[in-house]
């Protein structure tokens, strides 16, 4: 069965970092392009980087130089290190798997929540 | 690319049809396939999103097939054909188009 477990989520204070990571299971993480989309509270869904299954990177605009997207082959795990946060990044965060290049996201792991709060 | 959903919440009665639209501001139709770079998805309350639609038109395996997509370019749409108890959720159409790949705003559907 195909799996994506998120976790490393928290409370942070603004200015500080967070590494979210991504436990993939029954598939070959490098062999895909995975995501993360994240999803303020009460709002809508909004792509936040992805790495392409050769390992192209790319972000939005918004996280672009203090976000970075990577993964770990032999531990099947993709992560996203989080620096220099605001409030604007409080969101869930997904990591979303893309079939077969860029493509539709599918499926989407359950999410872990990111607070940054004084 | 901004994907505009229409309308942002919707009521229908159990039985009846419900339709979604979606409109990106410029082609995610590509010339070298013929394929459409869009994709549908709904979120329930405390769940992630689901896949429902790719390719505009493709119903991904198990999704009911009272859920239909259609539309080509730059216009969308996803239709419910007989609204059961269990399709309340937000849907939300996204582009695969290009970077960054952009969703609508959502649109709630409830019941009537």
């Amino acid at each position: 069965e195909v799996q994506l477990v998120e976790s490393g989520g928290g409370l942070v204070q603004p200015g500080g970092s967070l590494r979210l990571s991504c436990a993939a299971s029954g598939f070959t993480l490098s062999n895909y392009w995975m995501h993360w989309v994240r999803q303020a509270p009460g709002r809508g869904l909004v792509w936040v980087s992805r790495i392409s299954s050769d390992g192209i990177t790319a972000y939005a605009d918004s996280v672009r130089g203090r976000f970075t997207i990577s993964r770990d082959n032999a531990e099947n795990t993709l992560y996203l290190q989080m620096n220099s946060l605001g409030a604007e990044d409080t969101a869930v965060y997904y990591c979303v798997r893309a079939e077969g290049g860029p493509n539709w996201f599918d499926p989407w792991g359950q999410g872990t929540l990111v607070t940054v709060s004084s | 690319i901004v994907m505009t959903q229409s309308p942002d919440s919707l009521a229908v009665s159990l039985g009846e049809r419900a339709t979604i639209n979606c409109k990106s501001s410029q082609s995610v139709l590509s010339s070298s396939n013929n394929k459409n770079y869009l994709a549908w998805y709904q979120q329930k309350p405390g769940q992630p999103p689901k896949l429902l639609i790719y390719w505009a038109s493709t119903r991904e395996s198990g999704v009911p097939d009272r859920f239909s997509g259609s539309g080509s370019g730059t216009d969308f749409s996803l239709t419910i054909g007989s609204l059961q108890a269990e399709d309340v959720a937000v849907y939300y159409c996204q582009q695969y188009y290009s970077t960054p790949y952009t969703f609508g705003q959502g649109t709630k559907l409830e019941i009537k």
